[in-house]
């Protein structure tokens, strides 16, 4: 298994302000992703991230909107930049098991309230 | 990915048995049937998958029809706890690079009642 924190587990941001969310893995893992999940609906992928790579983006993402770091194979970060109202959305990091297990795990979530 | 098809939402009693049904027509040979929930305030979890065959664990049973068109995710004992919008999904075997991601539908929101 694969515990997963993430931080902040919620904020309040100004509209134009940036916030960054920390993911943190207690095991090395070679993938992790980024989730967005609007209010009331299903889970988004935003991109996915590998270490020593840039991150690859789903249509609809860009990567000046949400820039992604993997500085190694524990952690990575999401930036929200120039956030508006409607980047209100929990904000989840996820990665799959260890050893070839196709269990995939997710943290708590961010949830962010742009006013 | 293939995509599922799930009521919007049930309803069920508690302490008796849930049958969540999910269609997948387009399903091809290689996909996996995964089912995951998640609980109000949580991030999903995972509750099982199947290829072909039935699959029992801890949690639930999953049954697949014959012609892998249609899945039944089976609680045998609905508890209040078990309130949470279930997934159903389909991921690409062997899981090799690519086909890690999980790609969610609108899920089935299952109420219990006391």
């Amino acid at each position: 298994s694969a515990v997963i924190s993430q931080k902040p587990s919620r904020d309040i941001c100004q509209r134009g302000t940036s916030l960054t969310i920390q993911c943190q893995v207690d095991s090395q893992v070679t993938m992790m992703f980024w989730y967005r999940q609007q209010p009331g609906q299903s889970l988004t992928l935003i991109a996915t991230a590998n270490q020593g790579s840039e991150a690859t983006y789903e249509s609809g993402f860009v990567i000046d909107k949400f820039p992604i770091s993997r500085p190694n194979l524990t952690f990575s970060t999401l930036t929200v930049s120039n956030m508006s109202p409607e980047d209100s959305s929990i904000y989840l990091c996820s990665v799959e098991g260890a050893g070839g297990n196709t269990e995939a795990f997710f943290g708590q979530g961010t949830r962010l309230t742009v006013v | 990915d293939a995509k599922t098809t799930q009521p919007n939402s049930m309803e069920s009693n508690e302490e008796e048995p849930v049958h969540l049904p999910c269609n997948h027509s387009t399903i091809s040979g290689t996909d996996y049937i995964h089912w995951y929930r998640q609980l109000p305030s949580q991030g999903p979890e995972y509750v099982i998958h199947g290829l072909t065959s039935n699959v029992n664990n801890r949690m639930a049973s999953l049954a697949i029809a014959e012609d892998r068109k249609s899945s039944t995710l089976i609680l045998h004992r609905a508890t209040l706890r078990d309130a949470a919008v279930y997934y159903c999904i389909l991921r690409e075997a062997p899981f090799s690079f690519g086909n890690e991601k999980l790609t969610f539908g609108t899920g089935t929101r299952l109420t219990i009642i006391p």
